[in-house]
């Protein structure tokens, strides 16, 4: 059983475009989050939510929306895609009190052309 | 300045051999430290935290913390082949809902 899935695992689109991506985690988990890796490696948080609550949000331009439906699910609308958008994006999840131990999802690699 | 800083390396060291990972940090309200493993075109996964200041052991794995110096440390013995993968350091606290993370440092373990 994946424990954080998110869909789908590769996404290709054209600047300008509008896409999404899901995630889902059966961990019983209380916060959800969104990360931005960039091709450096470089992991930059983006959105924290804790019972479908936003608590976190790191600067990010409008153009990207997280919605969580319910606890158990995270997903991220993004708008107008533009080439800088290009990244691998990961949800993550923890207990509330343990947001020191966040569990990983296995990414989506955007690529905007 | 970033939050935290690692120098991503590569770094390349022979089977066997102790790898010392280290990071700097900035913020003095950072109570957990992290250390996650990555391996290439997966999600980062966690090895170990330490809370406050001090060393914790697991296996191969030792992690130290000094808050005085703001100084991260991962130290990994008799290193493996599956030990190649970048490890990123990063730190947090309590009711943050926040983790900072490093750059990463990518490792490879030579058979």
């Amino acid at each position: 059983d994946t424990a954080v899935s998110q869909t789908p695992k590769y996404l290709v689109t054209q600047m300008g475009n509008d896409k999404s991506i899901k995630c889902e985690q059966n961990l019983g988990h209380d916060t959800m989050y969104w990360y931005k890796q960039d091709s450096k490696k470089f992991l930059k948080i983006m959105f924290s939510y804790n019972n479908k609550e936003l608590i976190i949000n790191e600067t990010v331009p409008n153009r990207f929306s997280p919605k969580s439906p319910d606890k158990a699910h995270l997903n991220l609308h993004i708008n107008s895609l533009e080439l800088g958008d290009s990244a691998v994006y990961f949800c993550a999840s923890s207990a509330m009190d343990s947001n020191y131990e966040q569990y990983f999802g296995p990414g989506t690699r955007l690529t905007v052309t | 300045q970033k939050e935290v800083e690692q120098d991503p390396g590569p770094l390349s060291v022979p089977e066997g051999a102790i790898v010392s990972l280290n990071c700097t940090y900035s913020n003095s309200a950072f109570q957990y430290f992290m250390w996650y493993r990555q391996y290439s075109r997966k999600g980062p996964e966690l090895l170990m935290y330490t809370y406050s200041s001090g060393n914790k052991e697991d296996g191969r794995f030792t992690a130290q913390v000094d808050k005085s110096s703001k100084y991260i440390s991962l130290f990994i013995r008799d290193s493996q082949p599956s030990d190649s993968a970048t490890y990123l350091c990063a730190g947090g606290y309590t009711g943050g809902f926040k983790t900072i993370f490093g750059a990463g440092t990518r490792l490879f373990v030579k058979a």
